[in-house]
């Protein structure tokens, strides 16, 4: 079965300082992978994603991904970071289920602290 | 990027009472709606998938009688919580796909979330 994993569950980092932020799956074929950011209280917005082709990947807000399949690892950079991104991020690959009805299998998720 | 729109996003209930959450795509149509629950400082747990005009498929656990669920139309799924009890309290999001991107790597969009407290 497909599965996510992030380490870490909570990270705290400076302002200005870079950032990393672990994912690893498991799944048999190729995955879909994804990043999610998501505000207290607030729904989850997608940051990026990977399917196929150059396996770094960029998103929006300054991020980018890079996917290793030698390592299953989907981790999440960034190299300076802004307090505005303080929030919690979630990792998730799709779940084909059949047909077109996907479903997507999210890791638990590391909450980022941005020290001023 | 496409939206989704959850409604209300807070409510307060009192125990024994139903609460139906709305969620709507407002400039696509999505042939189906998943939707999540999370707890403080937990994941996103898929509860069911909503599909428009045909019967919600459930998750492993999650009760179908309690967690009614319907999509009559591409823009609108609701979720019923009926006799709610303080356990019922939770984050409740959902999401939706373009019917017309529908592969494997389009995303998800994702509602704003509904705070759900039974008192």
């Amino acid at each position: 079965a497909q599965s996510v994993t992030q380490p870490d569950i909570h990270i705290t980092v400076s302002e200005g300082a870079s950032l990393e932020l672990r994912c690893n799956y498991s799944y048999g074929a190729t995955p879909y992978l994804f990043w999610y950011v998501q505000s207290p209280g607030q729904g989850l917005q997608l940051l990026l994603k990977y399917f196929s082709g150059d396996t770094l990947v960029q998103g929006i807000k300054g991020f980018e991904a890079e996917f290793k399949r030698s390592q299953s690892s989907f981790n999440l950079r960034k190299p300076s970071v802004h307090w505005s991104d303080a929030a919690e991020y979630f990792c998730a690959v799709v779940r084909n289920s059949g047909g077109s009805n996907y479903k997507l299998t999210f890791g638990k998720g590391t909450l980022l602290t941005v020290n001023p | 990027g496409a939206v989704v729109s959850q409604h209300p996003s807070r409510v307060i209930c009192k125990s024994g009472t139903s609460v139906k959450i709305e969620c709507r795509s407002l400039d696509f149509q999505a042939t189906t709606m998943f939707w999540y629950r999370q707890f403080p400082k937990q994941s996103l747990m898929l509860m069911a998938t909503s599909n428009e005009g045909s019967k919600a498929t459930y998750e492993q656990g999650v009760e179908k009688d309690k967690f009614l669920i319907n999509h009559a139309s591409l823009t609108l799924s609701t979720l019923t919580v009926t006799s709610a009890h303080p356990e019922d309290s939770s984050f409740y999001i959902c999401s939706a796909r373009d019917q017309y991107m529908d592969t494997m790597n389009t995303e998800a969009f994702f509602g704003q979330g509904t705070r759900l407290t039974v008192v």
